[in-house]
């Protein structure tokens, strides 16, 4: 039973397209996240939600913007892609922010051409 | 605010100890420590609460001097399994600020 399950594993698409991945976890947390990892192995957070309500927003473009539907789900919308993009997104959660460990799921590879 | 992991790079032989730094520009509530494999999710350690706790996980484990904002990863008798790269994590203590470090690739080799 995979704990943090994000969909797709691989997605190659065009500039200027807008698309999203989708996240849930079956932990029962109440914090869920989004990092974004580049070229260089740098891990970003982008966002994250606790109890349904976004409580990090990173200076992130505004393209971005995640959807969480209930506690158990968390999505990300990605509007006109750019070719700066192209990295792997991992959600993960935790119970509480940032004060207990973290699961991750198994990362998005977005490939912008 | 991203902390900063020294050493960026390390290559071990099977049996040697290895030790990671991580040093943080503000002040600490935490710290966690993570393992990424190469295309692989990254994986928890452990993490730190209290200044100067020492945790320990196997032949893994760190310290949190909350003074220095700093902790170290200590990894002894090192296994082919250590390989990856390795994070620190950093919860300040003003607000909700959370940053992974710089990260820490090593090789583990026969």
């Amino acid at each position: 039973d995979t704990a943090v399950s994000q969909t797709p594993k691989y997605l190659v698409t065009q500039m200027g397209n807008d698309k999203s991945i989708k996240c849930e976890q079956n932990l029962g947390h109440d914090t869920m996240y989004w990092y974004k990892q580049d070229s260089k192995k740098f891990l970003k957070i982008m966002f994250s939600y606790n109890n349904k309500e976004l409580i990090i927003n990173e200076t992130v473009p505004n393209r971005f913007s995640p959807k969480s539907p209930d506690k158990a789900h968390l999505n990300l919308h990605i509007n006109s892609l750019e070719l700066g993009d192209s990295a792997v997104y991992f959600c993960a959660s935790s119970q509480g922010w940032a004060r207990t460990e973290a699961f991750f799921g198994q990362g998005t590879r977005l490939t912008v051409v | 605010q991203q902390p900063v992991q020294s050493p960026q790079a390390v290559i071990l032989r099977e049996g040697e100890d290895a030790v990671i730094n991580c040093s943080s520009s503000k002040a600490l509530y935490s710290v966690h420590w993570y393992r990424q494999k190469h295309g692989e999710a990254p994986v928890f350690l452990m993490i730190l609460l209290k200044g100067g706790e020492q945790k320990g996980h196997d032949k893994i484990s760190a310290s949190f001097n909350e003074k220095k904002q700093q902790s170290s990863l200590y990894l002894t008798a090192s296994q082919l399994s250590y390989s990856g790269t390795y994070f620190c994590g950093t919860d300040a203590n003003t607000g909700n600020q959370f940053y992974f470090g710089t990260g820490t690739s090593l090789t583990v080799i026969p």
